[in-house]
C-alpha cells in the first residue's frame, strides 16, 4: 500500500539553528513528492515539490528538501529557523494508481523557540 | 490561500441537522477535494471530483454527500448520518498534481 510517514509528531528548534522535518514514503514508480505549511486556522500553503532532477529541491520562506530515492526519504530543512516557522508540516504523495489524489502524512508540528 | 473561497469560516449545528459547505474556485481546475481534518489524524479524503457533473468518494465518504453542477464549485453537505461532524474542513483544487487549498471550515455540532 502507498503511504507516507512523518515520524516525529513534534519537532523542537531555537531560533537560528537548521531544523529538519523527517518524511518517508512508500510507492510503486517515481514518486511525486510535496511538502506544505498550515498555521493555526488556516488552509494548507504549498511549500516545495520534488518530481524530477536535482535531488535538491528549494521553495517557498527559505525552506529546501532533499530527495533520496535509496532511502525513500524527502525531508524539508531550513539552515537557519524562525520563531514565524512555527507551524503544522504536512509531507505528501502523489498516488500513483489515482494520478489525481496526494497521499498524505500526519504531519508534523515544528516549535521554534526564541 | 489563491483563488480558492470556502463559507463559512465557522458553522455550528444542531444534531439531526444538515449543513452544506460551500468552495469556490477561480483557478479553472477540474479537479476538486474535500478533506476532513481531526487533531493527529492529518487529512483524510471525503470526496474528489475530476470533472463537472462526476465525482468519487475518498476514504471517509459516509454521511457525506456532495455535487459538481459547475466546474467552480463543489459543495460539501454533511448529513444527520455523519455522527462525529466535529472538525475542520478543507477544500482544494489541483492542477498537475499540486493541491491548492481554500482556509477551511470549522464546524461544531452543538
Amino acid at each position: 500500500a502507498q503511504s507516507v510517514a512523518q515520524p516525529e509528531d513534534q519537532v523542537n528548534v531555537a531560533e537560528g539553528n537548521p531544523l529538519t522535518v523527517k518524511c518517508t514514503y512508500s510507492v510503486s514508480g517515481n514518486p511525486y513528492l510535496f511538502w506544505y505549511v498550515q498555521y493555526p486556522n488556516r488552509g494548507l500553503q504549498f511549500l516545495l515539490k520534488y518530481i524530477t532532477g536535482d535531488n535538491l529541491v528549494k521553495g517557498s520562506y527559505g525552506f529546501e528538501a532533499e530527495f533520496n530515492k535509496s532511502q525513500t526519504s524527502f525531508h524539508l530543512k531550513k539552515p537557519s529557523a524562525l520563531v514565524s516557522d512555527s507551524a503544522l508540516y504536512f509531507c505528501a504523495v502523489r498516488d500513483t494508481s489515482n494520478t489525481d489524489k496526494l497521499i498524505f502524512g500526519t504531519g508534523t508540528r515544528l516549535q521554534v523557540f526564541p | 490561500d489563491g483563488g480558492i473561497t470556502q463559507s463559512p469560516k465557522y458553522l455550528f449545528r444542531k444534531e439531526g441537522q444538515n449543513v452544506t459547505l460551500s468552495c469556490e474556485q477561480n483557478l479553472n481546475h477540474d479537479a476538486m477535494y474535500w478533506y476532513r481534518q481531526d487533531p493527529g489524524q492529518g487529512l483524510r479524503l471525503i470526496y474528489y471530483s475530476q470533472i463537472v457533473n462526476d465525482f468519487q468518494k475518498g476514504d471517509i465518504a459516509e454521511g457525506y454527500s456532495v455535487s459538481r453542477e459547475k466546474k467552480e464549485s463543489f459543495p460539501l453537505t454533511v448529513t444527520s448520518a455523519q455522527k462525529n461532524p466535529t472538525a475542520f474542513y478543507l477544500c482544494a483544487s489541483s492542477s498537475r498534481a499540486e493541491q491548492f487549498f481554500g482556509p477551511g471550515t470549522r464546524l461544531t455540532v452543538l
